[in-house]
């Protein structure tokens, strides 16, 4: 079965890290572009960052710019989001999306929690 | 960045009606346009890519149009399970920006 599944997500307090991890199962997950896309508790989808097949170009929201990094190793069919700095504001369901280059996000995990709160 | 917006944000509606939810973007996007069914407490399922293509599985009752930056999706024959929020999301270019929802709920 085709899935993705996000780990890592948690409490942590106002200028902190986490680092969430998505794993990937029954897709050529290495000719893949992967995102993250996120969701505040009753709020609408954000797109997070994404990241080419082959980890050469990576694109940000402007708000995580220069506190998240994306990145991913092809050989562990993994995605990573490195998160420093977080602020409330970074709090939601972070979700790992695979994405056609031009076209829709098509496989979507179901979502890690992070929680930025003191 | 590409500000999409959608309207209206709420709707409610019968089964059985025909449902449209617009979609605009803040410049020409060509046909780089998708739309997502969320319901609550799952992730977003991808309906309609490149602004009328049906993806794979996705009932015939939902069908998209446009180009350019004004955009639709319809349903007809609105049953049970479409009782959701939808999404558009351009993919033309990063930020690759969604609208803010529209939540169908029953009348």
């Amino acid at each position: 079965e085709v899935q993705l599944v996000e780990s890592g997500g948690g409490l942590v307090q106002p200028g902190g890290s986490l680092s969430l991890s998505c794993a990937a199962s029954a897709f050529t997950f290495s000719t893949y572009w992967m995102s993250w896309v996120r969701q505040a508790p009753g709020k609408g989808l954000e797109w997070v960052a994404n990241i080419k097949a082959d980890g050469s170009e990576k694109n940000y929201v402007d708000s995580v710019k220069g506190r998240f990094t994306i990145s991913r190793d092809n050989a562990e069919n993994s995605l990573y989001l490195q998160m420093n700095s977080l602020r409330a504001e970074d709090t939601a369901l972070y979700y790992c999306a695979s994405m056609i280059f031009g076209g829709p996000f098509d496989i979507w995990g179901q979502g890690t929690m992070v929680t930025v709160s003191s | 960045d590409i500000q999409m917006t959608q309207s209206p944000s709420s709707l409610s509606a019968s089964v059985g009606d025909r449902v449209t939810i617009t979609c605009r973007a803040s410049q020409s996007i060509s046909n780089y346009l998708n739309w997502y069914q969320q319901k609550p407490g799952k992730a977003p399922k991808v309906l309609i890519y490149a602004a009328s293509s049906l993806q794979s599985g996705v009932p015939s009752r939902f069908s998209g149009s446009g180009s350019g930056t004004d955009f639709t999706l319809t349903i007809t024959n609105l049953q049970p399970e479409d009782f959701a929020t939808y999404y558009c999301q351009q993919s033309h270019s990063a930020p690759r920006t969604f609208g803010q929802g529209t939540k169908v709920e029953i009348k």
